[in-house]
């Protein structure tokens, strides 16, 4: 069964605008991760928060993390054409076991 | 990119005809991953790796299995395909637990 459950499953935006994504998950982990998903490629990670951090920033990539509430948020600035892809929070329990991804969600920039 | 190189990128077979597929890393990660990417489940874990000849299942393991005879290399069987088996299937790698992976573009499978 999924662990994490992305929100909206579709974005479509102008380009500059901010897109944000949410993911909630169900069980104790040790961090969450997000990845994106270029049409007919593998998936490549983005940024990975820790259960004891609450926010991390990447260049346009802010991430939020709220463990009291099982929730995740993605926030993209400044969106652009390129940012067009699909995006998948994964949860990692810390052990040798893999990642128990959401079904994700689909961001659509429009020029 | 990580080094991940994974083979065949597409393959048409047939039902009951056995199917293998392979992941090649030159990281030297020791761990290494197989998932499935459907639509509507977006990737669910089928074995993995935590070292040479160490593997174990993961929630969509029926139907395959895997072998690590070497560090390099993950390979993914299934025995006697199945339809429900066409899927994309991607290899994944990591340096250690609790640490971001990193994929392989993927094998799209179709079982006729």
């Amino acid at each position: 069964s999924q662990q994490g459950e992305e929100d909206p499953q579709a974005l479509s935006i102008q380009e500059g605008e901010n897109a944000t994504m949410n993911c909630s998950y169900k069980t104790s982990i040790n961090n969450l991760q997000w990845y994106r998903q270029n049409s007919g490629r593998g998936l490549v990670h983005l940024i990975l928060i820790r259960s004891n951090e609450r926010e991390k920033h990447s260049g346009r990539l802010r991430v939020t993390l709220d463990t009291s509430k099982k929730s995740s948020s993605l926030l993209i600035t400044a969106s652009r054409a390129a940012d067009t892809a699909s995006y998948f929070c994964a949860t990692d329990g810390g052990g040798a076991d893999g990642l128990t991804f959401g079904k994700g969600t689909h961001l659509i920039i429009q020029p | 990119d990580a080094g991940i190189t994974q083979s065949p990128r597409h393959k048409v077979t047939e039902t009951g005809t056995p199917v293998t597929l392979r992941c090649h890393q030159t990281e030297n990660h020791r761990y290494m991953y197989w998932y499935r990417q459907d639509p509507g489940h977006g990737l669910r874990l089928i074995h993995y790796s935590y070292g040479v000849k160490d593997t174990d299942k993961g929630e969509v393991s029926d139907g395959y299995s895997v072998s690590r005879s070497k560090t390099e290399d993950f390979l993914l069987t299934l025995e006697s395909a199945t339809s429900s088996q066409t899927s994309v299937y991607f290899c994944a790698i990591r340096r250690q637990a609790d640490q971001p992976q990193h994929f392989g573009d993927g094998t799209r499978l179709s079982i006729l």
